[in-house]
């Protein structure tokens, strides 16, 4: 069965704590990316990925961290220094690094902080 | 970076009303996208539009791409209760998405 899975599907945090939101796909992609979604608000990019071992910041990345060790996985952290964490989180990835290429799209995290 | 703005924020149908949303840049744009999101769900890609006054339909869904490619439409045609959602459009540009603010579509029945 081939897409991206993300865990958890739902995720709560004391204030103060860092987090690890895993992002995975099997759909050989080698764009990756992560988002953020308030409620009835837009998709913002936090951080992008568009080979291994490379990625660049989006436009709110401010307070997260990315790795891009292996093709299949972008797991994102939001650390304590993100002052309003509490959001969906999206994670995709695209087939093409430099085109235009459909977004296929993970379940979500919902990241709530206590 | 890149700005697309979408217009309206909100839309209340009747089932079997019709629906457009529009999407707006003020620089020329090289492809756009549009997707669905249904309520508590993931966005799911619809279709991509690439050339100037292209038109493809899904449907009962039509896509139009302007002709100085600086805007976008979805029209719905007889929505129905499963068109509820938020439709956003997106620009690929300098390795990254842009996507619009969305318009949430509402389906009384």
């Amino acid at each position: 069965d081939g897409g991206i899975t993300q865990s958890p599907k739902y995720l709560f945090r004391k204030e103060g704590q860092n987090v690890t939101l895993s992002c995975e796909q099997n759909l050989n992609h080698d764009a990756m990316y992560w988002y953020r979604q308030d409620p009835g608000q837009g998709l913002r990019l936090i951080y992008y990925s568009q080979i291994v071992n490379d990625f660049q910041k989006g436009d709110i990345a401010e307070g997260y961290s990315v790795s891009r060790e292996k093709k299949e996985s972008f797991p994102l952290t939001v650390t304590s220094a993100q002052k309003n964490p509490t959001a969906f989180y999206l994670c995709a990835s695209s087939s093409t690094s430099g085109g235009a290429d459909t977004q296929y799209f993970g379940p979500g995290t919902r990241l709530t902080v206590l | 970076g890149q700005q697309v703005m979408q217009i309206p924020q909100y839309q209340h149908v009747q089932e079997g009303e019709d629906f457009t949303t529009y999407c707006n840049s003020s620089t020329t744009l090289s492809n756009i996208q549009w997707y669905k999101q249904r309520p508590g769900g993931h966005p799911v890609f619809l279709i991509q539009l690439v050339k100037s006054g292209e038109v493809k339909k899904q449907k009962r869904l039509t896509f139009q791409f302007g002709e100085a490619k600086k805007n976008s439409s979805l029209h719905i045609t007889a929505t129905q209760t499963t068109d509820v959602g938020t439709y956003f459009c997106a620009v690929y540009n300098f390795n990254k998405f842009y996507f619009g603010s969305g318009t949430k579509l509402n389906v009384k029945p």
